[in-house]
């Protein structure tokens, strides 16, 4: 079974200060790794994924991520925060070799930053 | 570029009501996935489709069926709705025979169940 942890239901930080937004995951095989960000009532927009590679993984709007497989870690960061970038954000994963594709979403971190 | 369309956007149904969401995905994009996500939830896997055969299932009720068409469009059918079922659908594509890894999401639709 697939599985995703946000240790943080909400994460609060100034405007142009980095922000974290921590995720950790447990998968039997490797793991597809993924963020996703949701404004209100709007649908999931994909930030940026981790399949092979360099663990450090730039996305969308300046958000990069960092795979860690000692950890299990998937941690979304980006160096300076904009007002803007206030959403939800969904940390998921998919086992790439379960053969399964559907992905298990963690439950969310609310992202507020603050003028 | 072309996302994923679904409707309607907005569905308010009675209990014991049927409902019809449907499903447009990303041209090319060969498989479709039904996630619901319940308020302040999230997302939960209902059920996916690879060339139109089911592919995988996940927690969705009995209640409900879906399927793929030749076209490649999905619909999630909902039969004797409860008020529990209110939430979002959200309907997400993908291109397994290319990068088997990025499902594209749409905007959902909010069902609301009186």
């Amino acid at each position: 079974a697939q599985s995703v942890a946000q240790p943080e239901d909400q994460v609060n930080v100034a405007e142009g200060n980095p922000l974290t937004v921590k995720c950790t995951y447990s998968v039997s095989g490797n793991p597809y790794l993924f963020w996703y960000v949701q404004y209100p009532n709007r649908g999931l927009q994909f930030l940026l994924k981790y399949i092979t590679g360099d663990n450090l993984v730039k996305g969308s709007y300046g958000f990069e991520a960092e795979f860690n497989k000692s950890q299990t870690s998937f941690h979304l960061k980006k160096p300076s925060a904009l007002v803007s970038d206030s959403a939800l954000y969904f940390c998921a994963v998919r086992d790439m070799g379960g053969g399964y594709q559907k992905v298990t979403f963690g439950t969310g971190t609310k992202l507020q930053v603050i003028p | 570029a072309a996302g994923v369309i679904q409707s309607p956007r907005h569905l308010i149904k009675e209990k014991r009501e049927t409902a019809t969401l449907k499903c447009y995905p990303i041209p090319r994009h060969d498989t479709v996935y039904w996630y619901q996500q319940g308020p302040g939830q999230d997302p939960q896997f209902l059920i996916s489709f690879y060339e139109k055969m089911q592919s995988d299932k996940g927690s969705i009720p009995d209640r409900f069926s879906a399927q793929q068409f030749s076209d490649y469009h999905s619909e999630l059918n909902m039969s004797s709705l409860e008020l529990g079922d209110s939430a979002l659908y959200f309907c997400a594509s993908s291109l397994v025979s290319g990068s088997r890894d990025t499902q594209y999401f749409g905007p959902g639709t909010r069902l609301t169940v009186l």
